[in-house]
Protein backbone atom coordinates (compact mmCIF):
# COMPACT_ATOMS: atom_id res chain seq x y z
CA UNK A 1 0.00 0.00 0.00
CA UNK A 2 1.20 3.49 -0.70
CA UNK A 3 1.87 5.92 2.11
CA UNK A 4 3.31 9.42 2.34
CA UNK A 5 4.58 10.85 5.62
CA UNK A 6 5.49 14.41 6.51
CA UNK A 7 6.64 14.59 10.09
CA UNK A 8 7.18 18.34 10.34
CA UNK A 9 3.90 19.96 11.31
CA UNK A 10 5.18 23.52 11.07
CA UNK A 11 8.37 25.42 10.33
CA UNK A 12 9.19 29.07 10.85
CA UNK A 13 12.10 30.77 9.08
CA UNK A 14 13.38 34.25 8.46
CA UNK A 15 12.98 35.78 5.04
CA UNK A 16 15.77 35.16 2.50
CA UNK A 17 16.98 32.00 4.22
CA UNK A 18 16.84 28.39 2.96
CA UNK A 19 14.35 25.88 4.30
CA UNK A 20 14.08 22.13 3.84
CA UNK A 21 10.87 20.16 4.28
CA UNK A 22 10.97 16.41 4.74
CA UNK A 23 8.86 13.68 3.19
CA UNK A 24 9.18 9.90 3.15
CA UNK A 25 7.03 7.51 1.17
CA UNK A 26 6.19 3.84 0.86
CA UNK A 27 5.31 2.04 -2.33
CA UNK A 28 5.50 -1.42 -3.86
CA UNK A 29 5.65 0.01 -7.35
CA UNK A 30 9.01 0.11 -9.11
CA UNK A 31 8.06 3.30 -10.93
CA UNK A 32 6.41 6.29 -9.35
CA UNK A 33 6.22 10.04 -9.40
CA UNK A 34 6.73 12.39 -6.48
CA UNK A 35 5.29 15.87 -6.25
CA UNK A 36 5.24 18.89 -4.03
CA UNK A 37 2.32 21.27 -3.84
CA UNK A 38 1.58 24.32 -1.79
CA UNK A 39 -1.78 25.43 -0.45
CA UNK A 40 -2.19 29.13 0.09
CA UNK A 41 -4.29 30.82 2.73
CA UNK A 42 -7.14 31.09 0.24
CA UNK A 43 -7.15 27.30 -0.11
CA UNK A 44 -5.75 27.23 -3.63
CA UNK A 45 -3.42 24.27 -4.28
CA UNK A 46 -0.53 24.97 -6.61
CA UNK A 47 1.74 22.37 -8.20
CA UNK A 48 5.40 23.20 -7.59
CA UNK A 49 7.76 20.46 -8.75
CA UNK A 50 7.97 16.79 -9.74
CA UNK A 51 10.56 14.03 -9.43
CA UNK A 52 10.32 10.85 -11.50
CA UNK A 53 11.61 7.78 -9.65
CA UNK A 54 13.81 6.64 -12.53
CA UNK A 55 15.69 9.95 -12.70
CA UNK A 56 18.82 10.28 -10.60
CA UNK A 57 19.17 14.01 -11.04
CA UNK A 58 17.31 16.15 -8.51
CA UNK A 59 14.60 18.31 -10.04
CA UNK A 60 14.87 22.10 -9.83
CA UNK A 61 12.28 24.74 -10.72
CA UNK A 62 12.99 28.35 -9.87
CA UNK A 63 13.84 28.59 -6.19
CA UNK A 64 12.46 25.11 -5.50
CA UNK A 65 14.67 22.04 -5.64
CA UNK A 66 14.38 18.46 -4.47
CA UNK A 67 16.64 16.19 -2.49
CA UNK A 68 15.70 12.74 -3.80
CA UNK A 69 17.23 9.88 -1.81
CA UNK A 70 15.71 6.78 -3.34
CA UNK A 71 17.34 4.22 -1.00
CA UNK A 72 15.78 6.09 1.92
CA UNK A 73 12.43 6.61 0.13
CA UNK A 74 12.84 10.29 0.84
CA UNK A 75 11.98 13.38 -1.18
CA UNK A 76 12.83 16.64 0.54
CA UNK A 77 11.78 20.05 -0.77
CA UNK A 78 14.34 22.84 -0.55
CA UNK A 79 13.28 26.45 -0.92
CA UNK A 80 16.12 28.93 -1.26
CA UNK A 81 15.90 32.68 -0.70
CA UNK A 82 12.50 32.36 0.95
CA UNK A 83 10.00 35.18 0.59
CA UNK A 84 7.06 36.20 2.73
CA UNK A 85 4.71 34.93 0.06
CA UNK A 86 6.17 31.43 0.39
CA UNK A 87 4.20 31.15 3.62
CA UNK A 88 1.74 28.32 2.97
CA UNK A 89 1.10 24.67 3.72
CA UNK A 90 3.28 22.36 1.66
CA UNK A 91 2.18 18.88 0.67
CA UNK A 92 4.22 16.00 -0.63
CA UNK A 93 2.43 13.49 -2.89
CA UNK A 94 3.15 10.28 -4.75
CA UNK A 95 1.53 8.71 -7.78
CA UNK A 96 2.32 5.16 -8.81
CA UNK A 97 2.94 4.31 -12.44
CA UNK A 98 1.69 0.74 -12.61
CA UNK A 99 -1.81 1.13 -11.25
CA UNK A 100 -4.71 3.56 -11.23
CA UNK A 101 -4.32 4.54 -7.60
CA UNK A 102 -4.93 8.23 -7.08
CA UNK A 103 -2.01 10.32 -5.83
CA UNK A 104 -1.54 9.95 -2.08
CA UNK A 105 -0.79 13.09 -0.07
CA UNK A 106 1.10 13.70 3.13
CA UNK A 107 -0.38 15.61 6.05
CA UNK A 108 1.34 18.84 5.11
CA UNK A 109 3.94 21.16 6.64
CA UNK A 110 2.96 24.72 7.46
CA UNK A 111 5.72 27.14 6.53
CA UNK A 112 5.81 30.63 8.00
CA UNK A 113 8.34 33.07 6.56
CA UNK A 114 8.99 36.04 8.84
CA UNK A 115 10.34 39.44 7.74
CA UNK B 1 -3.30 29.69 -12.34
CA UNK B 2 -5.52 26.66 -12.05
CA UNK B 3 -7.43 25.72 -15.19
CA UNK B 4 -9.69 23.34 -13.32
CA UNK B 5 -12.97 25.08 -12.64
CA UNK B 6 -15.05 24.16 -9.64
CA UNK B 7 -18.47 25.51 -8.78
CA UNK B 8 -19.82 26.65 -6.46
CA UNK B 9 -17.00 27.90 -4.25
CA UNK B 10 -19.18 27.73 -1.17
CA UNK B 11 -22.17 25.53 -0.40
CA UNK B 12 -24.31 25.51 2.72
CA UNK B 13 -26.77 22.67 3.26
CA UNK B 14 -28.94 21.39 6.04
CA UNK B 15 -28.56 17.87 7.32
CA UNK B 16 -30.32 15.43 5.05
CA UNK B 17 -30.23 17.75 2.05
CA UNK B 18 -28.56 16.98 -1.24
CA UNK B 19 -25.33 18.78 -2.02
CA UNK B 20 -24.04 18.92 -5.57
CA UNK B 21 -20.79 20.36 -6.82
CA UNK B 22 -19.33 20.54 -10.30
CA UNK B 23 -15.95 20.44 -11.93
CA UNK B 24 -14.65 21.22 -15.38
CA UNK B 25 -11.24 19.56 -15.80
CA UNK B 26 -8.38 21.20 -17.60
CA UNK B 27 -8.79 20.88 -21.35
CA UNK B 28 -7.18 17.70 -22.63
CA UNK B 29 -7.10 16.00 -19.24
CA UNK B 30 -9.05 12.72 -19.32
CA UNK B 31 -8.40 11.80 -15.68
CA UNK B 32 -10.42 13.44 -12.91
CA UNK B 33 -10.07 12.98 -9.15
CA UNK B 34 -12.25 14.04 -6.25
CA UNK B 35 -10.74 14.51 -2.82
CA UNK B 36 -12.19 15.62 0.48
CA UNK B 37 -9.89 17.78 2.61
CA UNK B 38 -10.81 18.03 6.28
CA UNK B 39 -10.00 20.71 8.85
CA UNK B 40 -6.71 18.97 9.62
CA UNK B 41 -5.66 19.38 5.97
CA UNK B 42 -5.85 15.65 5.38
CA UNK B 43 -6.68 14.57 1.84
CA UNK B 44 -9.17 11.77 1.50
CA UNK B 45 -9.53 10.25 -1.95
CA UNK B 46 -13.16 9.73 -3.00
CA UNK B 47 -13.32 8.69 -6.64
CA UNK B 48 -11.52 9.03 -9.93
CA UNK B 49 -12.49 8.77 -13.57
CA UNK B 50 -10.77 8.33 -16.86
CA UNK B 51 -13.04 9.86 -19.45
CA UNK B 52 -16.48 8.68 -18.32
CA UNK B 53 -15.33 5.49 -16.63
CA UNK B 54 -14.86 5.10 -12.87
CA UNK B 55 -11.35 3.85 -12.11
CA UNK B 56 -11.55 3.64 -8.34
CA UNK B 57 -13.81 4.76 -5.54
CA UNK B 58 -13.93 4.30 -1.79
CA UNK B 59 -16.78 2.73 0.13
CA UNK B 60 -18.18 6.08 1.26
CA UNK B 61 -18.54 7.13 -2.32
CA UNK B 62 -20.38 3.95 -3.15
CA UNK B 63 -23.09 4.63 -0.59
CA UNK B 64 -24.12 8.25 -0.01
CA UNK B 65 -21.98 9.88 -2.62
CA UNK B 66 -22.54 9.73 -6.35
CA UNK B 67 -20.32 11.10 -9.06
CA UNK B 68 -20.15 11.19 -12.81
CA UNK B 69 -18.11 12.65 -15.63
CA UNK B 70 -20.38 12.69 -18.69
CA UNK B 71 -18.87 13.54 -22.04
CA UNK B 72 -19.19 17.20 -23.01
CA UNK B 73 -20.56 18.15 -19.58
CA UNK B 74 -18.99 19.07 -16.26
CA UNK B 75 -18.10 16.31 -13.84
CA UNK B 76 -20.16 16.30 -10.66
CA UNK B 77 -20.07 15.00 -7.12
CA UNK B 78 -23.31 14.77 -5.18
CA UNK B 79 -23.97 13.86 -1.60
CA UNK B 80 -27.44 12.37 -1.40
CA UNK B 81 -28.11 13.12 2.25
CA UNK B 82 -25.64 15.51 3.83
CA UNK B 83 -24.31 14.89 7.32
CA UNK B 84 -22.41 17.24 9.62
CA UNK B 85 -19.28 15.16 9.11
CA UNK B 86 -19.37 15.93 5.40
CA UNK B 87 -18.41 19.54 6.05
CA UNK B 88 -15.08 19.91 4.27
CA UNK B 89 -13.28 21.30 1.24
CA UNK B 90 -14.05 19.19 -1.81
CA UNK B 91 -11.26 19.29 -4.34
CA UNK B 92 -11.43 18.29 -7.96
CA UNK B 93 -8.21 17.64 -9.82
CA UNK B 94 -7.37 16.58 -13.34
CA UNK B 95 -4.39 15.13 -15.12
CA UNK B 96 -3.08 13.31 -18.12
CA UNK B 97 -3.00 9.50 -17.82
CA UNK B 98 -0.39 8.06 -15.45
CA UNK B 99 1.68 6.71 -18.35
CA UNK B 100 2.05 10.08 -20.02
CA UNK B 101 5.07 12.36 -19.89
CA UNK B 102 3.47 14.73 -17.39
CA UNK B 103 1.74 13.03 -14.50
CA UNK B 104 1.11 15.83 -12.05
CA UNK B 105 -2.46 16.61 -11.10
CA UNK B 106 -3.86 20.11 -11.13
CA UNK B 107 -6.45 21.23 -8.64
CA UNK B 108 -9.44 23.48 -8.80
CA UNK B 109 -10.05 26.01 -6.05
CA UNK B 110 -12.44 23.68 -4.31
CA UNK B 111 -16.00 23.76 -3.05
CA UNK B 112 -16.27 24.41 0.67
CA UNK B 113 -19.29 22.55 1.97
CA UNK B 114 -20.81 23.44 5.31
CA UNK B 115 -23.56 21.22 6.64
CA UNK B 116 -25.58 22.95 9.34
Amino acid sequence: AQKVTQTQTSISVMEKTTVTMDCVYETQDSSYFLFWYKQTASGEIVFLIRQDSYKKENATVGHYSLNFQKPKSSIGLIITATQIEDSAVYFCAMREYNNNNAPRFGAGTKLTVKP
Amino acid sequence: NSKVIQTPRYLVKGQGQKAKMRCIPEKGHPVVFWYQQNKNNEFKFLINFQNQEVLQQIDMTEKRFSAECPSNSPCSLEIQSSEAGDSALYLCASSLPRDSANTEVFFGKGTRLTVV
